[in-house]
């Protein structure tokens, strides 16, 4: 079946600090990858994305590497900002039914200044 | 404007009430999907559509009931409010291929 798996938090870091928030997946076939973000009182936005392997979506500073080997779409930012503050969902669209998306629990990062 | 909204974005209700959140979106697209979000359960899918008129149930469907007459709308109806449908309720679209788009998400609280 299909699964997403990603780290629990909270996470909290200091500005400047790197993030890496850990996503791991379980799929059938070659699904697309996602991560979104959802600020407080939001919906969720999509961040970044990778649809094969060794794809690299980024965005606002943030990357993530489709890794098929590790079945990974680790999510990384160098230097972290206040703003940043949000919860984060590692998503995957199985290849073989476009009905279907699978979003991890989120992670909430906390930045402090 | 271009996108996906959702309404009312707060609500409060009795128990025993009926209650519909509605949904449009304005890109056409085949899908759309109904999440509820709550506390240390993530998102679960409720309800989804994959065209007008096809509707199929999602992880938690009990209590819910969903209609899709035109692309565009697709309400959630609570046709019995419980407290345990207290959440935040999100909306969602996209197409075959492209990323799920979601509303801003409708708070409702059930007394």
């Amino acid at each position: 079946g299909n699964s997403v798996t990603q780290m629990e938090g909270p996470v909290t870091l200091s500005e400047e600090a790197f993030l890496t928030i850990n996503c791991t997946y379980t799929a059938t076939g070659y699904p697309s990858l996602f991560w979104y973000v959802q600020y407080p009182g939001e919906g969720l936005q999509l961040l970044l994305k990778a649809t094969k392997a060794d794809d690299k979506g980024s965005n606002k500073g943030f990357e993530a590497t489709y890794r098929k080997e590790t079945t990974s779409f680790h999510l990384e930012k160098g230097s972290v900002q206040v703003s940043d503050s949000a919860v984060y969902f590692c998503a995957l669209r199985a290849q073989d039914n476009f009905n279907k998306f699978y979003f991890g629990s989120g992670t909430k990062l906390n930045v402090k200044p | 404007d271009a996108g996906i909204t959702q309404s009312p974005r707060y609500k409060i209700t009795e128990t025993g009430r009926q209650v519909t959140l509605m949904c449009h979106q304005t890109w056409s697209h085949s899908y759309m999907f109904w999440y509820r979000q709550d506390l240390g359960h993530g998102l679960r899918l409720i309800y989804y559509s994959a065209a007008a008129d096809i509707t199929d149930k999602g992880e938690v469907p009990d209590g819910y009931v969903v209609s899709r007459s035109k692309t565009e709308n697709f309400p959630l109806t609570l046709e019995s409010a419980t407290r345990s449908q207290t959440s935040v309720y999100f909306c969602a679209s996209s197409e075959s291929a492209s990323p799920m788009n979601f509303g801003a998400g409708t708070r409702l609280s059930v007394l």
